[in-house]
């Protein structure tokens, strides 16, 4: 039973390119989400996709884009690395109805130089 | 504008001792409220939760309190344990919402 499962752990990225975070999650959630965590700023929602075929901005999404694949996965891409780009990244599925809990990955850390 | 605030960075408490944890909201739209620990390099784990119809959950060693005039819950760990070390965010959304709200965290640290 492995849950929310996310690719790479760990990726060093040159100012300027590009890569993709993975996430799958096995639990036959309709919601996933990216968050991003730094230093005294908690949690931040970068974007989700409430079901398959949709995807809605958070609240740090410049620099970002996604896509729901089907509905075990949901990619993070980044075209364009910036050094404030330089942080933690989970990726997250929700269960739904009533007493939402979100499960999270084990997170992605990058560092853009 | 940070819906949701956990004012103390960090917290240092005696093993055995009870631990509160703090958190503040100002969104009244929030009806459900949650609490994820969270070790070093691993993700964020479900804790405990309580909805907005109730005052307190219980879960073992864990109490969630919520004072909806106050828009403030907190977290009481006890007796703490070594184990109970981590960092602890509180999240806030509302039933059936598709997004969650955290907190900045407080990083707890159990002392032996």
């Amino acid at each position: 039973n492995a849950g929310v499962t996310q690719t790479p752990k760990f990726q060093v990225l040159k100012t300027g390119q590009s890569m993709t975070l993975q996430c799958a999650q096995d639990m036959n959630h309709n919601s996933m989400y990216w968050y991003r965590q730094d230093p005294g700023m908690g949690l931040r929602l970068i974007y989700y996709s409430a079901s398959e075929g949709t995807t809605d901005k958070g609240e740090v999404p410049n620099g970002y884009n996604v896509s729901r694949l089907n509905k075990r996965e949901f990619s993070l891409r980044l075209e364009s690395a910036a050094p404030s780009q330089t942080s933690v990244y989970f990726c997250a599925s929700l269960t739904g109805g009533k007493g939402n809990t979100i499960y999270f990955g084990e997170g992605s850390w990058l560092t853009v130089v | 504008d940070q819906q949701v605030k956990q004012n103390s960075p960090s917290l240092s408490v005696q093993e055995g001792r009870i631990s509160i944890l703090n958190c503040d909201y100002t969104n009244s739209m929030f009806d459900y409220f949650l609490w994820y620990k969270k070790y070093p390099a691993e993700g964020p784990t479900f804790l405990i939760s309580i909805s907005s119809i109730k005052d307190k959950n219980e879960d073992g060693r864990f109490t969630v309190f919520l004072n909806k005039s106050a828009k403030h819950l907190s977290l009481h760990i006890v007796p703490s344990q070594p184990g109970d070390s981590a960092v602890y965010f509180c999240a806030a959304g509302g039933q059936g919402a598709q997004k969650l709200v955290f907190g900045q965290g407080t990083r707890l640290t159990i002392n032996p």
